[in-house]
């Protein structure tokens, strides 16, 4: 079983629409959560990280449920703009492992006017 | 550096033949990661370095690939003969370790063996 899992899509949504990505991962000390988007094969760059109380920027809010070991991520009022791939990637740290950084697969979003 | 430096941007090798990437992670930063992503497909990870020490070798074919970070110099991937399916975009990342902070990417090199 993958570390980090992820919808692939393609998510085809209509400009405006509202759509939600899902991601869990399977290593409960997992410590720290980020959403990076990445267009075209160009680099990942980072989009939000997530945190344990949830966090909004704009149009994009992002959640982090440890019980469930799964985050997500919620554009509202899509734009064409956002159309790209969207990876969530999961770190763990510590004294003994150093640090580990686990990616999904991505999730492939089209807006569509 | 402020940003972590790929080089070069593309590169074009004949199957068998050499190929070196380098990495110049943002200074300060003391994890170094190589990706490999071939076409538009998932992030395979290769190796990580915690400063000039090997940290993870785990997807590492180690018949043809080696790394390096050697104090004050760019990190480096090597592949040797290369083949046909190492065509992929090789994505360096380097992060300070923390928790809580993000790794950044390098734009990337762009190999294809032909």
């Amino acid at each position: 079983r993958k570390e980090v899992e992820q919808d692939p899509g393609p998510f085809n949504v209509p400009e405006g629409a509202t759509v939600a990505f899902n991601c869990t991962y399977s290593n409960s000390a997992s410590q720290s959560f980020f959403w990076y988007r990445q267009d075209c094969r160009k680099e990942p760059k980072l989009l939000m990280s997530v945190y344990s109380s949830g966090n909004e920027d704009g149009r994009f809010t992002a959640q982090l449920n440890r019980a469930s070991q799964y985050i997500s991520l919620l554009i509202r009022d899509s734009k064409l703009s956002d159309s790209a791939t969207y990876l969530c990637v999961v770190n763990m740290f510590g004294s003994n492992s150093g640090y580990a950084l686990n990616f999904g697969k991505g999730t492939s979003l089209l807006v569509t006017p | 550096g402020e940003e972590v430096a790929q080089t070069p941007k593309h590169l074009v090798r004949g199957e068998g033949q050499k190929a070196k990437l380098y990495c110049a992670p943002i200074k300060g930063h003391s994890y170094v990661f190589w990706y490999q992503q071939v076409l538009k497909n998932e992030f395979k990870f290769l190796i990580s370095f915690q400063n000039e020490n090997v940290f993870d070798e785990t997807g590492m074919p180690k018949e043809r690939f080696s790394a390096k970070c050697l104090p004050n110099s760019p990190c480096s991937l090597e592949i040797q003969a290369t083949k046909l399916e190492d065509s992929a975009v090789y994505f360096c990342a380097s992060t300070s370790g923390t928790l809580n902070t993000e790794a950044f990417f390098g734009q990337g090199t762009r190999l294809t063996v032909v």
